[in-house]
């Protein structure tokens, strides 16, 4: 399978703890982006990179939350002291930039994240 | 900043019947509008996208229009199919910038 995978699909946790979640893009793809989902709701971006640099940062996103891409290859979400209200699906997606211009978002499965 | 508004929430059509689904968007600069479909439980999937160079494109069953100067985009779905049934999405961007998600439709087909 050539689509951009997540890792864990799924994840329950109890509030307090720190989660971390894995994407890996389709291999091609320069741009990587974050977001999350809640039910009845449309994806909510929280940060994207090209190549390894973090480029853009929700101003939603709390402290509690980083993500890296060391490599420029794969993606780290990571969420500290988690709260009840970070129960959601976290969708990674990722594109090939030519330029300036928006290239097609390609969505992975997604990790739906359960925190007691 | 920018803002996308989709209407309406939820559509419901009988098998056979067209279906229409539209969008406002408020960044005259964003130039890139693209439609996912994303079926219960299951990955965003983009199924038709329009730059702001051309005012329509269609890919068989499936069309979207574009109004620059209104600022609202549309998706057409004609002679709809149970498989169409899903939460269609619309979102809008400027060069390098991220996607504006609209809040989403819920189409449901009606055998």
């Amino acid at each position: 399978d050539t689509g951009v995978s997540q890792d864990p699909r799924h994840k329950i946790t109890k509030r307090g703890q720190n989660v971390t979640f894995r994407c890996d893009p389709i291999s091609e793809h320069n741009r990587l982006y974050w977001y999350r989902q809640t039910l009845g709701q449309g994806p909510e971006f929280l940060t994207y990179f090209q190549n390894e640099a973090q480029l853009e940062k929700s101003r939603l996103l709390s402290d509690r939350f980083s993500a890296e891409r060391p490599k420029g290859s794969f993606s780290t979400l990571e969420i500290q002291r988690t709260e009840q209200g970070d129960s959601a699906m976290y969708l990674c997606a990722s594109s090939r930039s030519r330029g300036t211009e928006q290239e097609t978002q390609y969505f992975g499965p997604g990790t739906r994240l359960l925190v007691l | 900043g920018e803002n996308v508004e989709q209407h309406p929430s939820t559509l419901s059509v009988q098998e056979g019947d067209s279906a229409v689904i539209k969008c406002t968007y408020s960044d005259s600069a964003s130039n890139y509008f693209p439609w996912y479909k994303q079926e219960l439980g299951k990955r965003p999937q983009l199924i038709i996208d329009i730059r702001s160079n051309v005012g329509e494109k269609k890919d068989q069953r499936i069309a979207v229009t574009l109004n620059k100067t209104a600022k609202h985009f549309s998706l057409h779905i004609t002679e709809t199919q149970p498989e169409d049934s899903a939460v269609y999405f619309c979102a809008a961007s400027r060069s390098n910038y991220q996607l504006i998600w609209g809040a989403g439709t819920k189409l449901i087909i009606k055998p």
